[in-house]
């Protein structure tokens, strides 16, 4: 365990189908973001809340909708997503301004 | 603007030394941070340079030059466990963390 825990580990789902991400961090930690990672591309920065409100969305488009209920916990709503949606997707969280960010383990979706 | 450059690819022997080195441009640069994924895991942080010069922690250092835009990460004494990515992500003011592609260290026998 890091910190930093993601359910599901991994999910399929159809293009028509709703689900949600979750993260949960019990470090204190102020800052959570979520981060997609694709096959031989960068970690691609999507969305951050800093202090339960959200600061950042790297014009990712309006099928993923994000949710910080608390300091602890980080949604992520999918609705109608595309075969190119397929990734792993990494919720992290840091201390704001802190450099040493803590990763959950992520959630690998395949959209079918 | 920002760009970000690191090898794809490194390979070397168990025992060995390695660099893995990354160039940067970025607007209002703060730090450079590294990070270490293996395989199907989560990135985990590795260390942190805000000034010049190099950073050890164990069989692994991290080096910066500023007025380079210059880093590099160096494994010593490498072991088969240390076959992962590895990742700088320059640090610009508060803004988040943005990452290269990563370098991908094979170690082999």
């Amino acid at each position: 365990e890091t910190g930093v825990t993601q359910t599901p580990r991994h999910l399929v789902m159809g293009m028509t189908n709703k689900k949600s991400l979750k993260c949960e961090q019990h470090l204190g930690h102020n800052a959570m973001y979520w981060y997609k990672q694709s096959a031989k591309k960068p970690l691609e920065l999507m969305f951050v809340y800093s202090l339960e409100e959200r600061v950042e969305n790297n014009s990712v488009p309006s099928r993923f909708s994000p949710e910080c209920p608390n300091s602890s916990h980080l949604f992520l709503h999918l609705h109608t997503l595309q075969p190119e949606d397929s990734a792993l997707y990494l919720c992290a969280s840091s201390q704001e301004e802190e450099r040493d960010y803590t990763f959950g383990s992520g959630t690998r979706l395949t959209v079918v | 603007g920002q760009s970000l450059e690191q090898p794809s690819e490194v390979t070397a022997v168990e025992g060995a030394i390695v660099q893995i080195n990354c160039t940067y441009q970025t607007s209002g640069f703060y730090g450079l941070s590294w990070y270490q994924q293996h395989d199907g895991g989560a990135p985990t942080f590795l260390s942190y340079n805000a000034l010049d010069g190099l950073e050890e922690t164990g069989r692994f250092s991290s080096f910066l030059s500023r007025s380079d835009s210059y880093g590099y990460l160096l494994l010593q004494e490498l072991q088969m466990k240390d076959s992962a990515s590895y990742f700088c992500a320059p640090g610009s003011g508060n803004t988040p963390l943005v990452f290269g592609k990563g370098t991908r260290l094979s170690v082999i026998a």
